[in-house]
């Protein structure tokens, strides 16, 4: 069965001060591992995905990287419009054409001023 | 701007009624998933459809719960009869099978069984 667990559950940060997201996973073969962000009341929104270890991925403050074992997501110089929940998820290549994900709990990030 | 549309936002109801959400996918994306939010367990994938076939309903609960599309632009998730653990935000994605494999999720259905 596939497993997804992400740390910290919450993370406090100052505004610029960067710091990284945890997600750990056992899958049997990895098609893809995907960072959707999501903010209160709201469905998740897409950020990237990583398909092979040493794989990277940048957006703006965000910088995803991926191992055999794990996940990172990297904040640099974080905003308060960075606060949101941040979800790691897995798409095994048992699934087939179906696309299913499976996901971590979250990190709720909170950035101050 | 395409997106995921689901309605209601909200419901609240009780015990033992009768619950359907609704989801309209993106146009052109072939495939559906239903989700459901808690506190305590995540995001769990309740049923997903390919084609409008369902492939997976493994997650729900089969007494009470069922997953249709009776058309490429229309998904329902019922509920019946709902009970209060029940109580959740529901989602509904949808995807495209051969492309980065990238699911759209709508702003969910906040369900309260009182």
């Amino acid at each position: 069965e596939d497993q997804v667990t992400q740390s910290p559950e919450a993370l406090r940060l100052q505004e610029g001060e960067s710091s990284s997201l945890n997600c750990s996973y056992t899958v049997s073969g990895l098609r893809g591992l995907f960072w959707y962000r999501q903010d209160p009341g709201k469905g998740p929104e897409f950020l990237f995905t990583l398909y092979s270890a040493g794989e990277e991925k940048e957006k703006e403050r965000l910088k995803a990287t991926l191992t055999k074992k794990e996940s990172f997501l990297h904040i640099t110089a974080p905003k308060p419009e960075d606060s949101a929940t941040y979800l790691c998820a897995v798409q095994s290549i048992l699934t087939g054409g179906g696309n299913k994900l499976t996901f971590g709990t979250g990190t709720q990030l909170k950035v101050e001023l | 701007d395409a997106r995921v549309t689901q309605t209601p936002r909200h419901k609240v109801t009780e015990m033992g009624q009768e619950v359907t959400m609704r989801c309209q996918p993106i146009l052109g994306h072939n495939t559906v998933f239903w989700y459901r939010q808690t506190m305590m367990q995540g995001l769990e994938l309740l049923a997903y459809f390919r084609n409008r076939a369902p492939l997976d309903d493994s997650g729900m609960p089969k007494d009470r719960f069922s997953a249709e599309m009776p058309d490429a632009t229309l998904a329902t998730l019922k509920i019946q009869p709902s009970e209060p653990r029940d109580s959740a935000v529901y989602f509904c994605a949808s995807g495209l099978t051969g492309t980065r494999n990238i699911q759209y999720f709508g702003a969910g259905t906040r369900l309260s069984v009182l």
